[in-house]
C-alpha cells in the first residue's frame, strides 16, 4: 500500500517552455503533498507544501510564479515549471502525507527528472 | 542556526558486518525523526520513524535510536548485505506541521 505515482520520469525541452509533473497518491488521500528538489550528491530541498483546496506554502527563496502548484483533489498535485531554463534543470520529487494521524511517515514517488536545453 | 547534519563520506563495510550511520541536529526539538533509503535515480523508501519519547526502534536487521539530549540519531544495519547499498537519510519534523527538513544523506557501501 501507500504507493505515490509521477509522472513524467524525465522530461527533456527547450528553454522557455513550461512543464507540468503530476504527482498522485494511488491508494490513499492525502490532503497534504510536498514537492521538493534535488541536485546531484545533495539532499532534498523542501520546495513547497501543497494544500488540498488551499494555496501552496512556499520555502523561503522559491519563486512562487516560477513554480506552480495545484492541488486539486485529495489524490493529485501538479507542479508546473513555467518559462523554463536551464538552471531549472533538476530532479524534482514528491511526496504525499496519508490524510489523518500527525506523526506518519511521507510516502515519495520516484522523482521527474527535467533537462532544460 | 538549524542544522541536520549526516557524515558526508561514505561508508565502505564488508558484508556480514554492522552498518551504523549518525545523523546529528542543532537548533531542532524534534517530536520524532524519520530514515530513508533512495537509491540512484528514485524517490526515498521509508524506513523506520522514532518518537521523541522512544529510544530504541527495530525492524528485521534495522535499529534506530534516538537521544535527545545529545540531539542524535544513530541508524544500525546489522548482517548486512550488498543488497543495502544506497544512500540513507534522515528527516526531521522542525514544527507542528507535517514537512520534513533532511539531512545531506550517507552512502553506504557493502562490499561482498
Amino acid at each position: 500500500g501507500a504507493v505515490v505515482s509521477q509522472h513524467p520520469s524525465r522530461v527533456i525541452c527547450k528553454s522557455g517552455t513550461s512543464v507540468k509533473i503530476e504527482c498522485r497518491s494511488l491508494d490513499f488521500q492525502a490532503t497534504t503533498m510536498f514537492w521538493y528538489r534535488q541536485f546531484p550528491k545533495k539532499s532534498l530541498m523542501l520546495m513547497a507544501t501543497s494544500n488540498e483546496g488551499s494555496k501552496a506554502t512556499y520555502e523561503q527563496g522559491v519563486e512562487k510564479d516560477k513554480f506552480l502548484i495545484n492541488h486539486a483533489s485529495l489524490t493529485l498535485s501538479t507542479l508546473t515549471v513555467t518559462s523554463a531554463h536551464p538552471e531549472d534543470s533538476s530532479f524534482y520529487i514528491c511526496s504525499a502525507q496519508p490524510r489523518g494521524v500527525f506523526g506518519q511517515p511521507q510516502h515519495f514517488g520516484d522523482g521527474t527528472r527535467l533537462s532544460i536545453l | 542556526s538549524q542544522k541536520i547534519e549526516q557524515n558526508s563520506e561514505a561508508l565502505n563495510i564488508q558484508e556480514g558486518k554492522t552498518a551504523t550511520l549518525t545523523c546529528n541536529y542543532t537548533n531542532y526539538s524534534p517530536a520524532y525523526l524519520q530514515w530513508y533509503r533512495q537509491d540512484p535515480g528514485r524517490g526515498p523508501v521509508f524506513l523506520l520513524l522514532i518518537r521523541e519519547n522512544e529510544k530504541e526502534k527495530r525492524k528485521e536487521r534495522l535499529k534506530v535510536t534516538f537521544d535527545t539530549t545529545l540531539k542524535q540519531s544513530l541508524f544500525h544495519i546489522t548482517a548486512s548485505q550488498p543488497a543495502d547499498s544506497a544512500t540513507y537519510l534522515c528527516a526531521l519534523t522542525p514544527d507542528s506541521s507535517y514537512k520534513l527538513i533532511f539531512g545531506s544523506g550517507t552512502r553506504l557501501l557493502v562490499r561482498p
